[in-house]
């Protein structure tokens, strides 16, 4: 079946510009991560979602990251007034919990979106 | 803060040899712990966990709480094992990458 996609694949903004980034978990996956990538770093963690609850949101940078899930599949990823700092690769993760919504069960990850800021 | 340390960012191993990719982790719980494998030109992907206790494609883990360490091994390295390897760990909400080592098998 289809993976998890990212759009897009790739993102130049220039400073100050607002970006939204999209994520398309496997479907019926309840939980739903979204991690940044610096150039030569592991990713790190973001936030999270149970469905359409954002359950932890302690990895935002900043209050410019915002993300969303209304609907508990699709999510965006909004950075506003971007900074050149938030040049990184942005990846996305959901699993389906296997047993009494424990989180950590395989993440399956989309290919991320490279974000470059100019 | 939990915190996850890949030691090496860089390994070469011939063909045939035996490779060690170091992890240590720093919490005084029980974490969940992950490692995770980026093969060229493809997205990060599960290699194996801890809780398993499963050998993927010849590789093992193994928990060590005394020493805080989760090193990945496997006795006789392969080409097609040349990747990006992260080590992870999970606790409540939250997983927590290395910064990952870049193996290269040397044919």
């Amino acid at each position: 079946g289809a993976g998890v996609s990212q759009s897009p694949r790739y993102k130049v903004a220039k400073r100050g510009q607002d970006v939204a980034l999209r994520c398309d978990p496997i479907s019926g996956h309840v939980s739903l991560f979204w991690y940044q990538q610096a150039l030569g770093q592991g990713p790190e963690f973001l936030t999270y979602f149970q469905n359409e609850a954002q359950l932890d949101k302690s990895g935002l940078p900043s209050d410019r990251f915002f993300a969303e899930r209304p609907e508990g599949s699709v999510s965006t990823l909004k950075i506003q007034r971007t900074q050149q700092e938030d040049s990184a690769v942005y990846l996305c993760a959901s699993s389906y919990p296997r047993t009494g919504g424990a989180v950590a069960d395989t993440q399956y990850f989309g290919p991320g979106t490279r974000l470059t800021v100019l | 803060a939990q915190r996850v340390t890949q030691p090496e960012k860089l390994l070469s191993v011939f063909k045939g040899a035996p490779v060690e990719l170091k992890c240590n982790y720093s919490y005084s719980g029980s974490p969940e712990l992950f490692w995770y494998v980026q093969y060229s030109r493809q997205r990060l992907q599960l290699l194996l966990r801890h809780i398993s206790r499963e050998s993927i494609k010849g590789f093992t883990a193994d928990l060590n709480k005394g020493e805080t360490s989760f090193h990945l091994k496997k006795p006789f390295a392969q080409e097609e094992d040349s990747a990006m390897y992260y080590c992870a760990s999970n606790t409540g909400n939250q997983f927590y990458f290395g910064t990952g080592t870049s193996l290269t098998v040397i044919p």
